[in-house]
């Protein structure tokens, strides 16, 4: 059973592009959560997605950042119009149920903007 | 406001020494507490992690973490350290009643640097 899988590993964009992180969870988790981290910080919570529902994006910054996980296919993180603190890795985590006792957490994207 | 506070940014130990990594937390209902750890590159792994019952709780790779509820705080211990055990280590909290918010609150991080 293959864990939480994250692509691309690494991304470079420059400042103004868009950047689409992709996250598979593991098989039979329903509920997706996307967390970011900055340099020397802890992982701050950005998004928890249900199958086609987003069901807490309260740590989403209003603009430029979206989220999806559709019925079919990973669930992806927008960001449009990149700038220079958007650079970050950001993880995604899995669960099979509702609340976080067993979230399971990709080895994340790192993305940098140039 | 919740928060998890880890108070050594970074700590070096000797191979074979024990080890204590200090977490405090401030959250307002009975929480759920977690240490992960991330090794360079790599994504977190949940070490071990605390829901009722047991103070003391065991985890993965020998390492164990007890509850304090009148310290608030769940410190991380290791009675003899392997080199393989630098990592940075982070520990959680989370909300037992979930809700609609099933997110974790992490602390910022403490890099462990083992000396041979």
């Amino acid at each position: 059973n293959a864990g939480v899988m994250q692509n691309p590993r690494h991304l470079v964009r420059r400042r103004g592009q868009e950047a689409r992180l992709r996250c598979s969870p593991m098989k039979g988790h329903s509920h997706v959560y996307w967390y970011r981290q900055l340099p020397e910080e802890g992982l701050k919570f950005m998004v928890y997605l249900q199958k086609e529902n987003i069901i807490d994006e309260s740590g989403m910054p209003k603009e430029r950042f979206s989220a999806e996980f559709p019925k079919e296919g990973p669930s992806i993180l927008r960001i449009q119009q990149v700038v220079r603190g958007d650079s970050a890795a950001y993880f995604c985590a899995s669960a099979k149920s509702r609340g976080n006792e067993k979230l399971f957490f990709g080895s994340g994207t790192q993305l940098s903007v140039l | 406001a919740q928060s998890v506070t880890q108070p050594d940014i970074h700590i070096t130990v000797s191979e074979g020494a024990s080890l204590e990594l200090r977490c405090n937390y401030s959250y307002g209902a009975t929480p759920y507490l977690f240490w992960y750890v991330q090794s360079p590159g790599q994504g977190l792994q949940l070490l071990l992690k605390y829901f009722s019952g047991d103070t003391l709780v065991q985890g993965i790779k020998g390492f164990e973490a007890e509850f304090k509820r009148s310290q608030s705080s769940f410190n991380l211990r290791k009675p003899s350290v392997h080199w393989s055990d630098a990592a940075e280590y982070f520990c959680a909290v989370g909300d037992r009643y979930g809700g609609s918010q099933g997110n974790l609150i992490f602390g910022k991080g403490t890099k462990l640097s083992v000396k041979p």
